[in-house]
């Protein structure tokens, strides 16, 4: 159980277009789903919190506006990254939980632009 | 302000020597903290968790073990694999619904 996928596993997208990640938790409602951006041979950083139904809060310094964020059900949430540009070609996470319960992540998205 | 640590950054070790890797957090007030391998350009694969009220969780060759007193925990590997050459990522949560802060993590490569 307690299994959260993304989609796609990997995306080669040009210098402006939009990407949109999704990220299902399979087998349980996803009360809260967080994404994560991981540079190469860095950690994972958390770019922002999703709660189903209300807007996400977002950590400092990542732009809401680049970076949108839709948790319209408790089994998904997706991640567009809007007019990407490539700095933001990097390896992005989600996770999610269920009440009172661990976070599972899934096995992440790599996102390059050219 | 929670924060993750992890010695050594890089290790290489011949295969089957037993290693430990180190995790150290500032606060002590942590839901569960986990254990992550993560192989070049692949997603995470969780390991071990240790929920706060526990001392150690066990898989197959990976043992791990909390020390929230102290704010530690070490991950410890027997009989090193070549297939076991990855990153070892530490992360700890404050609460179920808390963001996880990740470590640094740790690069070990087997030598065949």
């Amino acid at each position: 159980g307690a299994v959260v996928s993304q989609h796609p596993s990997w995306v080669i997208c040009k210098s402006g277009t939009s990407v949109k990640i999704e990220c299902r938790s399979l087998d349980f409602q996803a009360t809260t789903m967080f994404w994560y951006r991981q540079f190469p041979k860095q950690s994972l950083m958390l770019m922002a919190t999703s709660n189903e139904g209300s807007k996400a809060t977002y950590e400092q310094g990542v732009e809401k506006d680049k970076f949108l964020i839709n948790h319209a059900s408790l089994t998904l949430s997706t991640l567009t990254v809007t007019s990407a540009h490539p700095e933001d070609s990097s390896f992005y996470i989600c996770s999610a939980t269920a009440q009172a319960d661990t976070q599972y992540f899934g096995p992440g998205t790599r996102l390059t632009v050219l | 302000k929670q924060e993750v640590t992890q010695i050594p950054a890089a290790l290489s070790v011949p295969e089957g020597e037993n290693l430990v890797l180190n995790c150290s957090f500032t606060d002590s007030a942590i839901y569960n903290l986990q254990w992550f391998r993560q192989d070049p350009g692949k997603g995470l694969t969780s390991l071990l968790l240790i929920q706060s009220s526990q001392r150690e969780q066990t898989s197959g060759r990976l043992n791990a073990s909390l020390d929230k007193s102290s704010g530690r925990s070490t991950l410890y590997i027997a009989a090193s694999q070549p297939g076991d050459s990855a990153t070892y990522l530490c992360a700890v949560s404050g609460t179920s619904y808390d963001k996880v802060i990740f470590g640094p993590g740790t690069s070990l490569s087997v030598i065949p």
